[in-house]
């Protein structure tokens, strides 16, 4: 089955302690992408990738970073986490260019107290 | 700046009535559409997409959508909604110029279905 996998589905952690969010794709998809959605903003893009080792910011990228080491594999990481990170994330593959995110992940909650 | 409008917030039907959800982008000459449907507690469903070619886009679950370049918009049209539409509803626009692979979403309206 076609799917994209992230892990915590739920995490509660403090200011100041890192943490990674995990996202895996079984479709050798090319691209994948982190979204973060709060209320009344919509979804906005923090960071994208086009293949291995290529990587670039969406619109709002400060406080994440993220690394692609394996085509199926894209981690968020939070180095020093801060309350206004606290929101829902989502991770998405797609096959081709432009197309944002064919398949997305169930989503990660995030609350930093 | 580049941007997505969807001007309703929340917008409520009844059963069978006809549906469509606005949504208008400011972008460059090429741009690539979507629509999403997030049903609550889920993720994102890609429900269908615009590159280029015919602009009356058929999608999945009986929705379509239609380009208008003139009026810089690309509305989301169902003829009979069902109650298991109720959901929130994305607009998202990448330029189709560029190599990368940015993407703005609109706000999101929230479909609400009466009886």
């Amino acid at each position: 089955e076609a799917q994209v996998t992230q892990n915590p589905r739920y995490l509660i952690t403090v200011t100041g302690k890192k943490l990674t969010v995990t996202c895996s794709q079984n479709m050798n998809h090319e691209y994948m992408s982190w979204y973060r959605q709060d209320p009344g903003l919509g979804l906005r893009q923090i960071y994208y990738s086009m293949n291995v080792e290529v990587t670039d910011k969406g619109d709002v990228p400060e406080g994440y970073k993220v690394s692609r080491k394996e085509k199926r594999n894209f981690p968020l990481i939070l180095e020093s986490p801060s309350p206004n990170q606290t929101s829902l994330y989502f991770c998405a593959s797609s096959l081709r260019k432009g197309l944002a995110g064919e398949y997305f992940g169930p989503g990660t909650r995030l609350l930093v107290l | 700046a580049q941007s997505v409008t969807q001007p309703d917030i929340h917008i409520t039907v009844s059963e069978g009535a006809s549906l469509e959800l606005r949504c208008n982008y400011s972008y460059g000459a090429t741009p690539y559409l979507f629509w999403y449907v997030q049903s609550p507690g889920q993720g994102l469903q890609l429900l269908l997409k615009y590159f280029s070619g015919d602009t009356l886009v058929q999608g999945i679950k009986g929705f379509e959508a239609e380009f208008k370049r003139s009026q810089s918009s690309f509305n989301l049209r169902k003829p009979s909604v069902h109650w298991s539409d109720a959901a929130e509803y994305f607009c998202a626009v990448v330029d189709g110029y560029s190599s990368a692979s940015k993407i703005i979403f609109g706000s999101g309206t929230r479909l609400s279905i009466r009886p």
